[in-house]
């Protein structure tokens, strides 16, 4: 119930396109849901974040896109660039009362070719 | 504002040696996090710190695994004795407030 399944693994998309990853969750207590972007070598940063209280959440070209009856939240890469080429991470948090630690999907490889 | 920093970024022993890595995290921050990334998946904590206290440490290996934060600002984190299976990257993280974390590059070990 702690787990947070992500998919594809990984994702080729040509410069331009769209790129979608999604992410599933079993745990209702759930209530933070960010996504991170890591580069080879560096540690992740912070892309974007929702809370279950909105259903879609838009910062430039990404936007996540959440489904709380269906558990289900995903991200937007739109007008793919080949800078986007890295490592995405979805997580999940429980944030009731205090700090929670993040639950992190295996992560998907984004390779836009130019 | 600098960031989290780590040392050292690259790490090669034998099993059954001991290690150590060190994180700073960004000045006034509270909160700090280990994390275990191993090749091909996602972070997974290892431990919580809040100032010097332990708020979570459910996943930490204790039999080999141990981490400190004296005075709630550096913190170490030591493997002693090293398996293979402890090959990853050790990243430290910190927080200001409820909800974003702040990665450091990570420290990569290598166990022979």
């Amino acid at each position: 119930q702690q787990q947070v399944k992500q998919s594809p693994q990984s994702l080729i998309v040509q410069k331009g396109g769209i790129s979608i990853i999604n992410c599933a969750y079993e745990n209702t207590a759930f209530d933070y849901f960010p996504w991170y972007q890591q580069f080879p070598g560096k540690g992740p940063a912070l892309l974007i974040a929702i809370r279950p209280d909105v259903s879609e959440k838009k910062e430039g070209r990404f936007t996540i896109s959440f489904n709380k009856s269906a558990k289900q939240f995903s991200l937007h890469i739109m007008d793919s660039q080949p800078g986007d080429s890295a490592t995405y991470f979805c997580a999940a948090a429980r944030y009731g009362g205090s700090q929670g630690n993040l639950i992190f999907g295996k992560g998907t490889k984004l390779s836009v070719k130019p | 504002e600098a960031g989290v920093a780590q040392s050292p970024r690259y790490k090669i022993i034998e099993k059954r040696q001991s290690v150590a890595f060190w994180c700073n995290p960004i000045s006034g921050h509270a909160t700090l996090y280990w994390y275990q990334q191993i090749l091909g998946q996602g972070p997974k904590l290892l431990i919580q710190f809040q100032n010097n206290g332990v708020v979570d440490d459910s996943q930490l290996p204790k039999d080999r695994f141990s981490a400190e934060r004296l005075k709630g600002v550096d913190s170490t984190l030591k493997i002693q004795p090293a398996k293979l299976e402890d090959s990853a990257v050790y990243l430290c993280a910190s927080s200001s407030g409820v909800w974003t974390q702040y990665f450091g590059p990570g420290t990569r070990l290598l166990v022979l």
